[in-house]
């Protein structure tokens, strides 16, 4: 069974920085692209970033370009996030979902996502 | 950037009855839309990709049309298992992924 077991949710003041870890079981990790994706308190799901299967590539959205940094340790089966100069409408759970198809590129839906991790911006 | 309106928000549905829930995408998306389920205080799971394709494990009451920029999830007869809200994804301009912003459907 696929699993994906995020942490390293938690409070933090505007500016400051904190990484999120998602565990994977299941299924061979490095031959799948993988996702992170927040949903911010009573809002709908936003598409936050992307890494390919061997880690060598990374693509952001617009919103997190430049303080968020996504990367993977395929030897411990492991993805990160980390998140630098938060701010307040940073506050989301943040899910970490795997990319459905095998393959290199994150071009497909996400099956499945983890539980998610909350993290509170705020001073 | 690929909008995804979604309509109704709310949709209230008496139970046996059929749903019909939209999504329209701001420019065509081929049939790269994928329909996700969240219940309450749960992550999303996926139920249709490639617009019409029931994922694994996903009852056949739950089914999934359109092509283009209009797409279409029908749930036949509404259980009070469905009870959630639902969210359209377009992954055709991968991997800037967008999401609509959800149709919440309610037990009448």
């Amino acid at each position: 069974e696929v699993q994906l077991l995020e942490s390293g949710g938690g409070l933090v003041p505007p500016g400051g920085s904190l990484r999120l870890s998602c565990a994977a079981s299941g299924f061979t990790f490095n031959n799948y692209a993988m996702n992170w994706v927040r949903q911010a308190p009573g809002k709908g799901l936003e598409w936050v970033s992307a890494v390919t299967g061997s880690g060598s590539t990374t693509y952001y959205a617009d919103s997190v370009q430049g303080r968020f940094t996504i990367s993977r340790d395929n030897s411990k089966n492991t993805l990160y996030l980390q998140m630098n100069s938060l701010r307040v409408e940073d506050s989301a759970v943040y899910y970490c979902a795997k990319d459905a198809v095998y393959g290199v590129q994150p071009r497909d839906w996400f099956d499945p996502w983890g539980q998610g991790t909350l993290v509170i911006v705020s001073s | 950037e690929i909008v995804m309106t979604q309509y109704p928000a709310t949709l209230s549905v008496s139970p046996g009855e059929g749903a019909t829930l939209s999504c329209r995408a701001s420019q065509s998306v081929s049939s790269a839309v994928a329909w996700y389920q969240q219940k309450p205080g749960q992550a999303p799971r996926v139920l249709i990709f490639g617009a019409s394709t029931r994922a694994t494990g996903i009852p056949a009451r739950f089914s999934g049309s359109g092509s283009g920029t209009e797409f279409t999830l029908t749930i036949s007869s509404l259980q009070s298992e469905d009870v959630a809200v639902y969210y359209c994804q377009q992954y055709n301009n991968w991997p800037q992924f967008t999401f609509g912003p959800g149709t919440k459907v309610e037990i009448k």
